[in-house]
């Protein structure tokens, strides 16, 4: 059970815009610590989507943006493509874990 | 181009003892932090270790806390996890991770398996 919490899965038919949330509390996202997403195709090794709550990594499509407020961050896929088809993470600090670094628990994304 | 690639994953009884390598090009190794990350099959990513750019400080998650040591070698580009007592629950796919801030390059890992 992590301490950033996400919806096992999401779903959303090609074109549209779909939305993960990443929900935290005061030790991680709540004290101002930055949030970073991650993409995991299948069978590959995740890939660096989002950092720094809002910033896409070079090669990133802008159909990709991440967002926080408060103790939640969310990270929101407009134009829905088949390809977009990944388990996504967040990922952030909390003080109150001796490896200070956590992984939210994951989004199976589906594409209809 | 920056590469991480990992070696040394393989099959251990359980109680037995692995280390793990990642060797690092394309990049000032000895300029960033790098990580160990893991997934065991079919479920989320764990974080497991950290390791300053030279050395100094490291971090370790609960689950593998007095059992695992992180390490690395600035003058062979080169991240280690030796890991010991090892548990059915330490199986996974090991991943070796770059980055300060965030975590932007990843390997394509190596498995681990405890069984006896």
């Amino acid at each position: 059970q992590s301490v950033l919490t996400q919806p096992p899965s999401v779903s959303g038919a090609p074109g549209q815009r779909v939305t993960i949330s990443c929900t935290g509390g005061s030790s991680n996202i709540g004290s101002g610590y930055d949030v970073h997403w991650y993409q995991q195709l299948p069978a590959a090794a995740p890939k660096l989507l989002i950092y720094g709550n809002n910033n896409r990594p070079s090669g990133v499509p802008d159909r990709f943006s991440g967002s926080k407020s408060g103790t939640s961050a969310s990270l929101v896929i407009t134009g829905l493509q088949a390809e977009d088809e990944a388990d996504y993470y967040c990922q952030s600090y909390d003080t109150s874990l001796s490896g200070w670094r956590v992984f939210g628990g994951g989004t199976k994304l589906t594409v209809l | 181009e920056v590469q991480l690639v990992e070696s040394g994953g393989g099959l251990v009884q359980p109680g037995g003892s692995l280390r793990l390598s990642c060797s690092a090009s394309g990049f000032t190794f000895s300029s960033y932090a790098m990580h160990w990350v893991r997934q065991a099959p079919g479920k989320g990513l764990e974080y497991v270790s950290a390791i300053s750019s030279n050395g100094g400080s490291t971090y370790y998650a609960d689950s593998v806390k007095g059992r695992f040591t992180i390490s690395r070698d600035n003058s062979k580009n080169t991240l280690y996890l030796q890991m010991s007592s090892l548990r059915a629950e330490d199986t996974a796919v090991y991943y070796c991770v770059k980055g300060d801030r965030n975590m932007d390059v990843w390997g394509q890992g190596t498995t681990v398996t405890v069984s006896s």
